[in-house]
């Protein structure tokens, strides 16, 4: 069964540091990733979609990267600011679930608090 | 611009009442799915749909009914409440479940059960 793990599960930084999520899954046969954004109380915002023949995604201070052969996904967040404060999921789609690939499994968050 | 739309917000239900989720999306998507949100658990896959008059069970389908008569709404069915299903329901949709399409989410219903 595939899971997902992410690595920090909580991180508070100053304001201005340039920072590393982390992500992983035990079976590398991923089709899409996605980074969400979850505010507290609030849904999922989607960041960034890396698609099955894409390897990082750019938005802004935003950089997500997938390498398939490890299984690994970076979320990378440059100049941090305090209204970057919230926790961040990784999702991936694969071959579970009776191989649907709209099927996302989820890691259990990095919870991040930006300090001004 | 509405995407996708979940009511209730909030709701308290006695054990053993049922209940219905509402959701719906204005966007075309064939594809739409719920999970729960609990704490220390992430998100799971309740039930999902790859179109009208299409759904399969996800990880966690156990109290829980769907069906899909159009392709705006998906509502998720609570047949017999139990305290066990208290957590927040977040239903999302992508354009189709073929590669790498987006999924958006609703906003969440958080349900308690007493």
């Amino acid at each position: 069964k595939q899971e997902v793990t992410q690595i920090p599960a909580a991180l508070s930084v100053p304001e201005g540091e340039n920072l590393v999520l982390n992500c992983s899954f035990t079976d590398s046969a991923i089709y899409n990733l996605q980074w969400f954004r979850q505010d507290p109380g609030k849904g999922l915002t989607s960041l960034l979609l890396i698609q099955s023949s894409q390897r990082e995604q750019t938005s802004g201070r935003l950089n997500a990267s997938l390498d398939k052969s490890s299984g690994r996904s970076t979320l990378y967040i440059a100049a941090s600011q305090p209204g970057d404060s919230a926790t961040y999921l990784c999702a991936g789609t694969g071959r579970d679930y009776g191989g649907s690939q709209g099927n996302l499994i989820f890691g259990k968050g990095t919870k991040l608090s930006v300090k001004p | 611009n509405a995407g996708v739309t979940q009511t209730p917000k909030f709701q308290v239900l006695k054990t053993g009442q049922s209940m219905t989720l509402q959701c719906a999306q204005d966007m075309n998507h064939e594809y739409m799915s719920w999970y729960r949100q609990d704490p220390g658990m992430g998100l799971r896959l309740i039930h999902y749909s790859v179109g009208a008059g299409i759904t399969d069970q996800g990880e966690v389908p156990n109290g829980y009914n769907v069906s899909r008569s159009t392709t705006e709404d998906f509502p998720l069915r609570l047949l017999s409440a139990a305290p066990s299903q208290t957590s927040v329901y977040f239903c999302a949709s992508s354009y189709s479940d073929r590669g790498g399409t987006e999924a958006f989410f609703g906003q969440g219903t958080r349900l308690t059960v007493v």
